[in-house]
């Protein structure tokens, strides 16, 4: 069975500075996808960013972008320029490729905190 | 931009009454999910549903839990006699389909908040 593992419980970041949450997983899938959700105090799950493990190019979206590791089994998410509104709780996810296996499996979330 | 809804935001029950949580998915979604996140813990997977049947569930999913598309909209988690431990945040979330990352990305909606007193 795949695993998702997060060890970074909390992570804290000055504002307008850089911060990498960290995430591994383990699978024997070849072909799987990988997202990052946050999830503010309101507790609404909110999509960041995807990523397609046959793709070898990091996903980018805007500030936030991947740094995937394949052979390593690391999806880690960095932060640039990061702002007040980005305090929230982050979960790492994995998907099974297409097929019945669509449910997601996440980690157990790091909680980001940004100072000003 | 289109959204996952889920009624209603709160809800508090007696342990042993049922209720029922509603979601509407994106309207062109065709692959519908629950999952839960009790305070402080991870989010679990407990069910998924696809052509009007279950296609996946985890061990959580019991006989306690029933899910329904009772028409063109509307996705409803049924839990018969509630437990204590059945208090958590419930979410709904739902895929366009299974080709591609795009198609494949589940959309959340903001939750129910379930307490069972």
């Amino acid at each position: 069975a795949q695993t998702v593992t997060q060890s970074q419980p909390e992570m804290s970041v000055q504002e307008a500075e850089t911060v990498t949450l960290s995430c591994t997983y383990d699978t024997s899938e070849s072909d799987y996808y990988l997202f990052w959700y946050k999830q503010p105090p309101s507790r609404q799950m909110i999509l960041v960013i995807r990523q397609e493990a046959y793709k070898q190019q990091n996903a980018t979206e805007n500030r936030f972008s991947v740094n995937f590791q394949k052979a390593a089994k690391s999806f880690s998410l960095k932060i640039s320029d990061s702002q007040l509104g980005d305090a929230a709780m982050y979960f790492c996810a994995y998907r099974s490729y297409g097929g019945s296996q669509g449910n997601l499996i996440f980690g157990k979330g790091t909680k980001l905190s940004v100072k000003p | 931009e289109p959204e996952v809804t889920q009624t209603p935001s709160h809800q508090v029950t007696q342990m042993g009454q049922e209720v029922i949580l509603r979601c509407v998915p994106i309207s062109n979604h065709l692959y519908f999910y629950w999952y839960r996140q009790i305070l402080g813990q991870k989010v679990e997977f407990l069910v998924s549903f696809y052509n009007n049947e279950i296609s996946e569930k985890s061990e959580i999913f019991d006989d306690q839990f029933s899910v329904e598309r009772p028409d063109g909209s509307n996705f409803t988690l049924k839990i018969r006699s509630t437990k204590l431990e059945d208090s958590a945040m419930y979410f709904c979330a739902s895929s366009a389909g299974t080709s591609g990352a795009l198609q494949e990305t589940q959309y959340f909606g903001p939750g129910t908040r379930l307490l069972v007193l």
